[in-house]
């Protein structure tokens, strides 16, 4: 049973230091979307990829964040510096085309 | 602009009772259209989806959807609810996802 796995799973760190989030897609899909969640803003899209290509990150943050596939079994998202109002939880998903997504557990940033 | 309304924040129920879940979209292409689950702590899970064909989209663990074009909505139904589907409701439109708010749905035994 293939699955998107993500780490770390919690992570608290303090303000202003640098965060990597990890992502592991589910071996053959070619799109990866990073996902934030909070109580206030519900679930936001923050980047998408296409065959490792970045094709949207308008919802990101360009001054601190950023998304990266280094390979096709990895996409991070990192957040350099981070900040309170960065504490969520980040939502990886990853699917064999556009249109269905199958998201990983989440990392729950605490940023203090 | 694209949006999702899901107009019920917080849904209460009887096990044994019937569930309606309301979401309305505003999207300006192709229609492709999601429901996800969210268990307590846990990640989120499709249950249904449709993109074309038969509007009554059959989905997991009994629920189903009817995709209604002329009132831009995928109202999601399951016509009897147990404890177990205690969870967070989103609808969702679009290939990048656009999310509603939720629906938190509270299933009392």
């Amino acid at each position: 049973d293939a699955r998107v796995t993500q780490t770390p799973r919690d992570k608290v760190t303090e303000m202003g230091q640098e965060v990597t989030m990890r992502c592991q897609p589910i071996l053959g899909h070619n799109t990866v979307f990073w996902y934030r969640q909070t109580m206030k803003q519900g679930l936001e899209l923050l980047a998408y990829f296409r065959n490792r290509a970045p094709l949207d990150d308008s919802g990101m943050p360009k001054d601190r964040f950023s998304a990266e596939m280094p390979d096709a079994t990895l996409a991070t998202l990192k957040i350099q510096p981070s900040e309170p109002r960065d504490s969520a939880v980040y939502f990886c998903a990853s699917g064999p085309g556009q249109y269905t997504q199958y998201f990983g557990p989440g990392t729950r940033l605490t940023v203090l | 602009a694209q949006s999702v309304s899901q107009h019920n924040h917080h849904v209460i129920l009887s096990e044994a009772a019937s569930l309606e879940l309301g979401c309305n979209y505003s999207y300006g292409g192709t229609v492709n259209l999601f429901w996800y689950v969210q268990y307590p702590g846990q990640h989120l899970q499709l249950l249904l989806k449709y993109f074309s064909g038969d509007p009554l989209v059959k989905g997991i663990k009994g629920f189903e959807a009817e995709f209604i074009k002329s009132k831009f909505s995928f109202n999601l139904r399951k016509p009897s609810v147990q404890w177990s589907d205690t969870a967070e409701y989103f609808c969702a439109v679009g290939g990048k996802l656009i999310f509603g708010q939720g629906t938190e749905l509270s299933v009392k035994p």
